[in-house]
């Protein structure tokens, strides 16, 4: 079964305005991870947040994680048509499963 | 460094056939995956290695065997195809010490068709 769930499965903005995606997850884990992927294409890690962190910026990129929660949001500043791809949070259980699972992703659609 | 590199990129298989899906890394990663992408299914793992000799089951391990002869090679094998196994597969590989899994590489996928 899939751990995170990310929300909206859609989303789409103008160039210019913020993007925000969240993700919940249902067990303990030792770190969450961020991907993107555009069409067509293979994923590529963006950012990765260990459980015992709360806030982590790269860039444009800001991803928060509330453990007490189980959920971590990503928001996507000044967003641009090329941030236009699917987001995809995923990860990895304590307990030393060794598996990184993955929710369904959001599609995100920046429009010129 | 090429990376994460798969082959074929393109496959058509008839029903009962069998294949191996090829993928190769060269960044001495322990740690390798494959994965499968549905329409709004995200990715589900179907096999993991943590080392050459060491492999595991994912969430949706069945029709597939996989085996990991060397750190650099994770072949998936199909060992009867079915309409099913219709996807798009992942490899990745990862520098990943025991018990957690870190950043992940992938590679371009392969687009399987089972008519």
């Amino acid at each position: 079964s899939q751990q995170g769930e990310e929300d909206p499965q859609a989303l789409s903005i103008q160039e210019g305005e913020n993007a925000t995606m969240n993700c919940s997850y249902k067990t303990s884990i030792n770190n969450l991870q961020w991907y993107r992927q555009n069409s067509g294409r293979g994923l590529v890690h963006l950012i990765l947040i260990r459980s015992n962190e709360r806030e982590k910026h790269s860039g444009r990129l800001r991803v928060t994680l509330d453990t007490s929660k189980k959920s971590s949001s990503l928001l996507i500043t000044a967003s641009r048509a090329a941030d236009t791809a699917s987001y995809f949070c995923a990860t990895d259980s304590q307990g030393g499963s060794e598996k990184l699972v993955f929710g369904k992703g959001t599609k995100l659609t920046v429009n010129p | 460094n090429a990376g994460v590199t798969q082959t074929p990129k393109f496959q058509v298989l008839k029903t009962g056939q069998s294949m191996t899906l090829q993928c190769a890394q060269d960044m001495n990663h322990e740690y390798m995956s494959w994965y499968r992408q549905d329409p709004g299914m995200g990715l589900r793992l179907i096999h993991y290695s943590v080392g050459a000799g060491i492999t595991d089951q994912g969430e949706v391990p069945n029709g597939y065997n996989v085996s990991r002869s060397t750190t650099e090679d994770f072949p998936l094998r199909l060992l009867s195809a079915a309409p099913s196994q219709t996807s798009v597969y992942f490899c990745a590989s990862s520098y990943s010490p025991s018990g957690s899994v870190y950043e992940q590489y992938f590679g371009p996928g392969t687009r399987l068709t089972v008519t």
